[in-house]
Formats: C-alpha cells, sequence, structure tokens
C-alpha cells in the first residue's frame, strides 16, 4: 500500500461548480498537511497547510482533514477556469531531529474548469 | 521577488557528463529541500540540508549524486556521469522555523541526450 494516494483523475466540471480532492495517507506519523497547486512547467504553489484535524478555510478553498480516518480533502468553490492545474496533496512528520520533516506527495489530480 | 530560485531552468546534458543544479532559498530560510518529480511520478524527496550539514539524505540515490548547501552561496545538487534515467524535473524547496511550510521554486528541468 502507497503511503499517500491520490487519484490523479482527470477532474473536468464546468465554471463556479463546487471541485473536491482527496487523498488518503496510511503513515500514521504525518502530523502536517498541505495541498500544493501546480501549474504546467511552474513549481509546486502552496495553498493550504494545516497540522491538525478539522477544517481550514481561505477565501474559496477549504482544507479538511480527518486523522481517525486518514482522509484529507481540498475544496474549491465557485472554480474558475484559472484554477485549471494540477493539485497535490502533500505530508510531512516530524523527524528524529525535532524540527526535519520531509513531505510525501500524492501523484497528484489534474483539474480543467470549463468556460 | 523574494521567492525560491532555482537556476538553469532547463539543462541539457550528455550523457557521461556533470549536471549541477542550483537553488537559493527564500530569504531569511536555513532549511532546504531537494526533490525530483519523473514523468507521470509524484514529487520524491531526495535529500534535506541546512547551512554546511546535511541532515536527511534517504532520498538520494547511493552514487553519482551529492548535495551540499554551504555557509555562502545557494545550494548545489550535483549528478555525476549523467544517464537518461536522470532525466526529470527537480525542484528545491525551503521553510524557514519549526512547523513553517516549504516553498517550492519553478525546479530545473533535466534533459539527457
Amino acid at each position: 500500500q502507497k503511503e499517500v494516494e491520490q487519484d490523479p483523475g482527470p477532474l473536468s466540471v464546468p465554471e463556479g461548480a463546487i471541485v473536491s480532492l482527496n487523498c488518503t495517507y496510511s503513515n500514521s506519523a504525518f502530523q502536517y498537511f498541505m495541498w500544493y497547486r501546480q501549474y504546467s512547467r511552474k513549481g509546486p504553489e502552496l495553498l493550504m497547510y494545516t497540522y491538525s484535524s478539522g477544517n481550514k478555510e481561505d477565501g474559496r478553498f477549504t482544507a479538511q482533514v480527518d486523522k481517525s480516518s486518514k482522509y484529507i480533502s481540498l475544496f474549491i468553490r465557485d472554480s474558475q477556469p484559472s484554477d485549471s492545474a494540477t493539485y497535490l496533496c502533500a505530508m510531512g512528520g516530524m523527524g528524529s531531529g525535532g524540527s526535519n520533516y520531509k513531505l510525501t506527495f500524492g501523484k497528484g489530480t489534474l483539474l480543467t474548469v470549463n468556460p | 521577488n523574494a521567492g525560491v530560485m532555482q537556476n538553469p531552468r532547463h539543462l541539457v546534458r550528455r550523457r557521461g557528463q556533470e549536471a549541477r543544479l542550483r537553488c537559493s532559498p527564500m530569504k531569511g530560510h536555513s532549511h532546504v529541500y531537494w526533490y525530483r518529480q519523473l514523468p507521470e511520478e509524484g514529487l520524491k524527496f531526495m535529500v534535506y540540508l541546512q547551512k554546511e550539514n546535511i541532515i536527511d539524505e534517504s532520498g538520494m540515490p547511493k552514487e553519482r549524486f551529492s548535495a551540499e548547501f554551504p555557509k555562502e552561496g545557494p545550494s548545489i545538487l550535483r549528478i555525476q556521469q549523467v544517464v537518461r534515467g536522470d532525466s526529470a524535473a527537480y525542484f528545491c524547496a525551503s521553510r524557514g522555523g519549526i512547523n513553517q511550510p516549504q516553498h517550492f521554486g519553478d525546479g530545473t528541468r533535466l534533459s539527457i541526450l
């Protein structure tokens, strides 16, 4: 079983739709959960970052973490064509040094928002 | 722009040559990570460095690959005697203090002829 599973899509939605993106994980040591957006030929851009269970909202984006189910989600409200990109979930845990963590990524979900 | 800077953006090498990839972290960041993204694969961790120290290199191939983050200057990922399988996008990320997220550069796309 892979440490992080993410449906690669592709996912195609009309403009204005609510988008739901999800990842599951198997490693209980993960404490930090992130969503990155990656446009073609660019680097990952941090969208959301949390280290606790529950919801976190930022504008049109809501990140949800359920540690008991090992499941995280990203919701995009009122989706726009400019949201078309690959969305990556990423997770990290504390290393033995206390402050070092390396991220484990999902493979990414390709999202297209059609005008 | 105070983001993570990587250069070159594109690098072409012939088999057997050396590739040097550079990364300047965000201002004030002293933690640097290197990741590799192969076609159809997710980002894979390679190495984590702080100034003058390699903290975790568990994702680095045992041979031909090395990384450094000197006291002065950028972090360098060095690949010796490159092979076709080294063709990938290499991303650098940096972070500030504890519990802070990693921010990525736009990567170096390495092509091996």
